[in-house]
């Protein structure tokens, strides 16, 4: 059972739109809500994440919004740039035995054209 | 600061063959995860340490793989005998046991090919 879920495996957006990243899951257990980043042969990158107690998190350009009453988040990058090309993996966490349990989606590939 | 370092970066073996991951967390982290990552799907989680004290080894098939970090420091993921099926990316993470919020400093990865 895959109780995060990124259902676009990919995305194009053309340099100095928006780009939206989309989430979806299904414990409602889960009380902080992640990205991470992931260039080519490197380890994921921590990039911005959400508190279930808020709906929104800004760090720069970007943007998570998070909606519990329909189990969705969503990541907004704007303007985009060619940098963002990457991997975008959701994850959900949850406080387990001591340590937050971190559940991750299948990622979205993001493509930024020039 | 020194991120998490993991060795070997890449790895080919015959099916059958042992291999074994090394990884050493960020200076002060108590908390190191072992993850694999099957090709197009995100990490998932194969065992958590608290210091040396493996809490939540759940996910890991313990018929071929172990784990230790015997010091709470340094840890290895072994394979052993390896299967077709193992070849994926193991990565290695570490956090402090103060981050709530589960942000997690991964490592560059091992990428395992089982031939």
């Amino acid at each position: 059972d895959q109780q995060v879920k990124q259902n676009s495996p990919s995305l194009s957006v053309q340099e100095g739109r928006i780009s939206i990243l989309n989430c979806d899951y299904t414990n409602s257990m889960f009380d902080y809500f992640l990205w991470y980043k992931k260039y080519p042969a490197e380890g994921p990158t921590f990039l911005i994440s959400i508190s279930s107690i808020k709906d929104k998190n800004e760090d720069g350009r970007f943007t998570v919004f998070l909606n519990k009453s329909a189990k969705h988040l969503s990541l907004h990058i704007v303007p985009s740039q060619p940098g963002d090309s990457a991997v975008y993996f959701c994850a959900a966490s949850a406080y387990s035995q001591g340590a937050q349990k971190l559940v991750f989606g299948q990622g979205t590939r993001l493509t930024i054209n020039p | 600061e020194a991120g998490v370092v993991q060795s070997p970066r890449y790895k080919i073996i015959e099916k059958k063959q042992p291999v074994a991951f090394w990884c050493n967390p960020i200076s002060g982290h108590n908390t190191l995860y072992w993850y694999l990552q099957n090709l197009g799907q995100g990490p998932e989680l194969l065992i958590r340490y608290e210091n040396e004290e493996a809490v939540d080894d759940s996910q890991l098939p313990k018929d071929r793989f172990s784990a230790e970090r015997l010091k709470g420091v340094d840890s290895t993921l072994k394979i052993q005998p390896a299967e077709l099926g193992d070849s994926a990316v193991y990565l290695c993470a570490s956090s402090t046991r103060q981050g709530r919020t589960g942000e997690l400093f991964f490592g560059e990865g091992s990428r395992l090919t089982v031939l």
